[in-house]
């Protein structure tokens, strides 16, 4: 059973640009969250989709976006790319909704993204 | 509001020795779970163990056991038997409310061999 794939592995954008990361969850499951991983912040979490439907937000602004399609996967999306947009997304997935729960995620390696 | 502390941002363990990585949380749910997560450099963060807060009895996967203080807030990872493939950055995590996973700032382990 593959794990959960993310693309790219790297990305080097400039300020202003935008991005889209892209995440394929274990199959079957249909819940995917993202993070976002910074040495300062360390790990936040920015969202997480259930059927197509954003179930939970975290506090992030508005120039980071998500969307999940009917096969799950999931795609993120940040406008208006910002110096301290720097860092490594990592998103999971899990059977069911597992953020208030016991529900084990499996998380992928993750996009680097650097922001010039 | 809920927050989860690592007081020890590096540790180190001679191959084969007992170590303990420290993790104290903060919420006011009532219903909640902790896990520990290590991130290898592969930078794939893989869970190593989970407790559910109304659980009295210790967690224990192998190798990996918890220290599950309630009252106190304490959640502490113990590694038996260090192996060298235990090396990594381990992480303890809150699951609490409705919201969203809180992480810890992360311990670096290594392991000496």
């Amino acid at each position: 059973k593959a794990g959960v794939t993310q693309t790219p592995r790297y990305l080097i954008k400039t300020r202003g640009q935008q991005v889209t990361l892209s995440c394929s969850p274990i199959s079957g499951h249909r819940s995917v969250s993202w993070y976002q991983q910074t040495p300062g912040q360390g790990l936040q979490f920015l969202f997480e989709y259930f059927s197509e439907t954003q179930r939970n937000k975290g506090n992030f602004p508005g120039r980071f976006s998500g969307r999940q399609f009917s096969n799950s996967r999931s795609e993120m999306n940040v406008s208006t790319l910002e110096l301290g947009d720097s860092a490594l997304y990592l998103c999971a997935s899990s059977a069911i909704p597992g953020q208030n729960s016991n529900e084990k995620l499996f998380f992928g390696s993750g996009t680097q993204l650097s922001v010039l | 509001a809920q927050t989860v502390t690592q007081s020890q941002p590096e540790m180190s363990v001679q191959e084969a020795e007992t170590v303990t990585l420290s993790c104290t949380y903060d919420t006011s749910e009532s219903d909640y779970y902790l896990f520990w997560y290590k991130q290898p450099p592969s930078r794939q963060m893989i869970l190593v163990i989970r407790q559910e807060a109304y659980k009295q009895q210790n967690a224990t996967e192998n190798r990996f056991s918890v220290n599950f203080q309630k009252a106190a807030k304490s959640f502490s990872l113990k590694i038996s038997d260090s192996q060298l493939g235990d090396a990594a950055m381990y992480f303890c995590v809150l699951s609490s409310g409705a919201n969203n996973l809180f992480f810890g700032t992360g311990t670096r382990l290594t392991v000496i061999p």
